[in-house]
């Protein structure tokens, strides 16, 4: 299968939370990174976790890492309509030349 | 100022043309890269340099070539450009190899083959 799956879209009403997953394969990946990109622009990022935490939280953002299963995700807590974007989850695994595998992006469409 | 700029941002040309795209970083980093994202915004790497060095070449036609005159500069040329072409291609930039550092994007330069 592919190195990042993640599913393609995610709608969520406007104050409710967000959850978006992510599965990679190489269990040797060290970063993991959640980037944001909105209409028109490039991509930002917007958190990022190390292998060695299980958890991560900034402000409405908390990343969940469970090693074991080599699933990664992003909570959006409250979500507002200026979190609507494509989320990429994306890794690092070691010794692949410094790169970084990206999934494909999750488009999250808000809800009035 | 902003971090890594591309240009241009909007590139409109004919089948069988040759085209450039530029990017320039004044991040002070090591390491660039070129990704293509297409029209399903699938992102995909293209190229990745660092201090001038190409150490990321992926399954890309050979009528991609990257080039880097100094580490904060890396340039794109096309030649004979075809229809699947046509697509979103970004910059990046992010410290050296190794580092685990995040990568800083340009606005993209989109590129449609006609």
């Amino acid at each position: 299968g592919e190195d990042v799956e993640q599913s393609l879209f995610l709608s969520v009403r406007e104050g409710d939370s967000s959850v978006i997953n992510c599965t990679y394969t190489d269990s040797s990946s060290t970063y993991l990174y959640w980037y944001k990109q909105e209409p028109g622009a490039g991509l930002q990022l917007l958190t990022y976790i190390f292998s060695n935490m299980d958890m991560k939280q900034d402000q409405r953002l908390t990343v969940l890492l469970n090693k074991k299963d080599k699933h990664l995700s992003l909570r959006i807590a409250d979500t507002q309509t200026g979190d609507s974007a494509i989320y990429f989850c994306a890794v690092r695994p070691m010794n692949r030349d410094d790169k970084i595998i990206f999934g494909k992006g999750t488009r999250l469409h808000i809800l009035p | 100022d902003t971090a890594v700029s591309q240009t241009p941002k909007y590139l409109v040309t004919q089948m069988g043309n040759d085209k450039s795209i530029k990017c320039e970083q004044n991040l002070g980093h090591d390491t660039m890269y070129w990704y293509k994202q297409d029209s399903k915004k699938f992102l995909k790497i293209m190229f990745s340099y660092n201090n001038k060095e190409l150490i990321i070449n992926e399954t890309v036609p050979n009528r991609f070539s990257p080039k880097s005159p100094d580490k904060a500069h890396l340039n794109l040329h096309i030649n004979s450009l075809e229809l699947g072409d046509s697509a979103v291609y970004f910059c990046a930039s992010s410290l050296s190899v190794g580092s685990g550092g995040e990568l800083f994007f340009g606005e993209g330069s989109r590129l449609t083959v006609l």
